[in-house]
């Protein structure tokens, strides 16, 4: 079975750009969550959907964060504009049930903003 | 006080001996508990998932949870050069909230 999959691997862009990070969940997992990790701040959950429905956003850290999940199978995270303080790598991860046990993450993207 | 706190390492551990990863965490109403390996430049994978006292086996992997002293640990038997990579702590506050994460321990494991 696949796993998580992300889409692009490697973004770069310039600042002001917007830039669409994309997602499909593994198949038959209800839950997805959008992650943003950095050096400084490890590993921090941006938003998490359950059953497409956003259940917490409370980790989108501005206005330019916005995600959707039009269905259950596709999500996106989108930043516009973009700044050079959001260069990170994003990761997708999908787990089954309502809560939000064993997740399955996604290989990443890895965006630079100059 | 954060809410999932690990040694950032790097833990060096020869070939053969026991690694020994550590995490506490802030909140004693957390219920489920999870060890992450994240290799260099890769995605993180669960190894490990644990929500009651005591110890739980998996392989050369044992954790241990001890909710009155909200810490939880796992242990690498055996440890190889392959376990080399950053271990991730996380705990599930509630039923129906999200996973914290820990920074995470560097663990490099010397042939």
């Amino acid at each position: 079975d696949a796993g998580v999959i992300q889409s692009p691997r490697h973004e770069v862009t310039e600042m002001g750009q917007e830039v669409t990070l994309r997602c499909k969940p593994i198949s038959g997992h209800n839950s997805l969550f959008w992650y943003r990790q950095t050096m400084m701040r490890g590993l921090e959950l941006l938003i998490y959907f359950n059953n497409n429905v956003p259940i917490d956003d409370s980790g989108m850290p501005e206005d330019r964060f916005s995600a959707k999940m039009p269905n259950a199978s596709f999500s996106t995270l989108k930043i516009q504009p973009s700044e050079p303080r959001d260069s990170a790598v994003y990761f997708c991860a999908s787990s089954y049930g309502t809560d939000p046990y064993e997740q399955y993450f996604g290989p990443g993207t890895r965006l630079t903003v100059t | 006080q954060k809410e999932v706190e690990q040694n950032s390492g790097p833990l060096s551990v020869p070939e053969g001996a026991i690694a020994s990863l550590n995490c506490t965490y802030s909140d004693r109403v957390s219920q489920s508990f999870f060890w992450y390996r994240q290799y260099s430049g890769k995605s993180p994978e669960l190894i490990m998932s644990i929500y009651s006292n005591g110890d739980k086996e998996d392989g050369r992997f044992t954790a241990q949870l001890n909710k009155a002293s909200q810490y939880v640990s796992l242990l690498i038997r055996d440890s190889q050069p392959s376990d080399s990579a950053t271990y991730l702590c996380a705990v599930n506050k509630r039923r129906d909230d999200k996973i914290i994460f820990g920074k995470g321990t560097r663990l490099h494991i010397l042939p």
